[in-house]
């Protein structure tokens, strides 16, 4: 268990609605970002949130937008949902540090699908 | 940011030992390298992390070439429950880099153990 989890697991949307997915983090990770994983590839990393402001981007679209809480959750809202945005999202939280690598440590994921 | 090609897939029999190879050949100086399993419908897991030489844990040894331009997972005496997904990921997550967290995902190499 990483001790991130993820709402809600499974979800069906159509075309052009809105989403919101949720995160939670580990207790004392004040970095979370998310990633979007279609089948069969690696996961594509979105945007990352450090102290509740965006810290990085992927290349990804404008209606992907996030939030950081300060109770370490996050939120993950894409808008005028396409087919394609149907795909695992993951998101990873980590504790950010001025020396080495960091650890991510993932959820479980939301499976999206866009109908 | 660095790009990562992998095999797509390996087969190999349980107690054998693995070899996963990953090659990286834009990796900047300050990216980590860091390995992660993923089974179906979960997210990723980390196994192990390194920037250059050797990194050895419980499950698994890094080796890391001079050039840092490939690096090689190896897992030894594998069993049935190791069969997965394995992804390297190259990339600095840190915040306090201006590119955190455009870290690169590859496809992954599927893994298959048999008895």
């Amino acid at each position: 268990e990483t001790g991130v989890t993820q709402s809600p697991t499974h979800l069906i949307k159509t075309r052009g609605q809105q989403v919101t997915l949720r995160c939670s983090s580990q207790s004392g990770h004040n970095t979370v970002s998310w990633y979007q994983q279609a089948l069969g590839q690696g996961p594509q990393f979105i945007f990352q949130y450090y102290r509740e402001e965006e810290n990085g981007r992927g290349n990804f679209p404008p209606r992907f937008s996030g939030l950081q809480f300060p109770n370490y959750s996050s939120e993950l809202n894409v808008n005028a949902l396409e087919l394609d945005d149907s795909a695992l999202y993951l998101c990873a939280s980590s504790y950010p540090g001025l020396a080495g690598g960091e650890t991510q440590y993932f959820g479980p994921g939301t499976r999206l699908l866009v109908l | 940011l660095a790009k990562t090609t992998q095999p797509i897939s390996m087969d190999s029999y349980e107690g054998q030992e693995v070899n996963i190879t990953c090659s990286h050949n834009n990796i900047a100086t300050n990216d980590y390298i860091t390995w992660y399993q993923q089974f179906p419908s979960q997210g990723p897991r980390f196994i192990i992390q390194g920037y250059k030489t050797k990194v050895t844990n419980e499950v698994a040894s890094l080796f890391i070439p001079a050039d840092r331009k490939s690096s090689t997972l190896s897992l030894p005496r594998v069993s049935l429950s190791d069969t997965a997904v394995y992804y390297c990921l190259v990339g600095d997550i840190r915040v306090f880099n201006t590119n955190a967290g455009k870290s690169t995902f590859g496809d992954g190499t599927t893994l298959t153990v048999k008895p």
